[in-house]
């Protein structure tokens, strides 16, 4: 069945630097992609997707690429800040309209 | 454009009793989801509905129910609790169509469920 696999965490990183999270997922066909993000205390909130091969999804400085080369939609921000600290979930649609969930990444970003 | 609305908020049960979690979906919004998050297993579906109907399941035991209203609300019940069930429940809420979605879900903040 499909698939979504997504780099555990927590990744800490310090302000100012190059986020990636790497995402993969398994599906027959092209799914939609999208990544999910919970801050702390808020509910779970789409960041940005993707509904085929080469869209780049962007948003708040966060930009993932659909590569189907690859099966891959990393998520990238150039210069993070204290307040992206939070959890992010990569997913795909499968074609019956079933949201596939990673198990999420845990992104703290230190001053 | 009041948001996706759940409640309660916080609740505590004892093994053995149910529970009735409520969802109050975006305006105009006919797909309502519910989903499980526990820190060790993250995030996972319970089931969908939309129009009433319930259009997706995930793979929780039969104890785990849900229905959809004509209004769109939706609730989901758990019949005799164990302490696993100690869980986040998730409702969003989504613009779907009929035979199809895009995927964009509005999410409530939640329900926190402790079973003692």
């Amino acid at each position: 069945g499909n698939s979504v696999t997504q780099m555990e965490g927590p990744v800490t990183l310090s302000e100012e630097a190059f986020l990636t999270i790497n995402c993969t997922y398994t599906a027959t066909g092209y799914p939609s992609l999208f990544w999910y993000v919970q801050y702390p205390g808020e509910g779970l909130q789409l960041l940005l997707k993707a509904t085929k091969a080469d869209d780049k999804g962007s948003n708040k400085g966060f930009e993932a690429t659909y590569r189907k080369e690859t099966t891959s939609f990393h998520l990238e921000k150039g210069s993070v800040q204290v307040s992206d600290s939070a959890v992010y979930f990569c997913v795909s649609m499968d074609s019956n309209y079933q949201l596939i969930w990673g198990a999420g990444t845990k992104l703290i970003i230190k001053p | 454009k009041a948001g996706v609305t759940q409640t309660p908020r916080y609740l505590i049960k004892t093994r053995g009793q149910q529970v009735t979690l409520s969802c109050s979906p975006i305006s105009g919004h006919r797909s309502v989801s519910w989903y499980q998050q526990t820190p060790g297993q993250g995030l996972q579906f319970l089931f969908e509905y939309f129009s009433e109907t319930q259009r997706n399941k995930g793979n929780f035991p039969g104890r785990f129910s849900g229905r959809q209203f004509s209004n769109s609300r939706s609730e989901m019940n758990v019949s005799t609790l164990e302490l696993g069930d100690s869980a986040l429940y998730l409702c969003a809420s989504s613009l779907a169509r009929e035979g199809a979605e895009t995927g964009e879900l509005f999410f409530g903040e939640g329900s926190r469920l402790t079973v003692l």
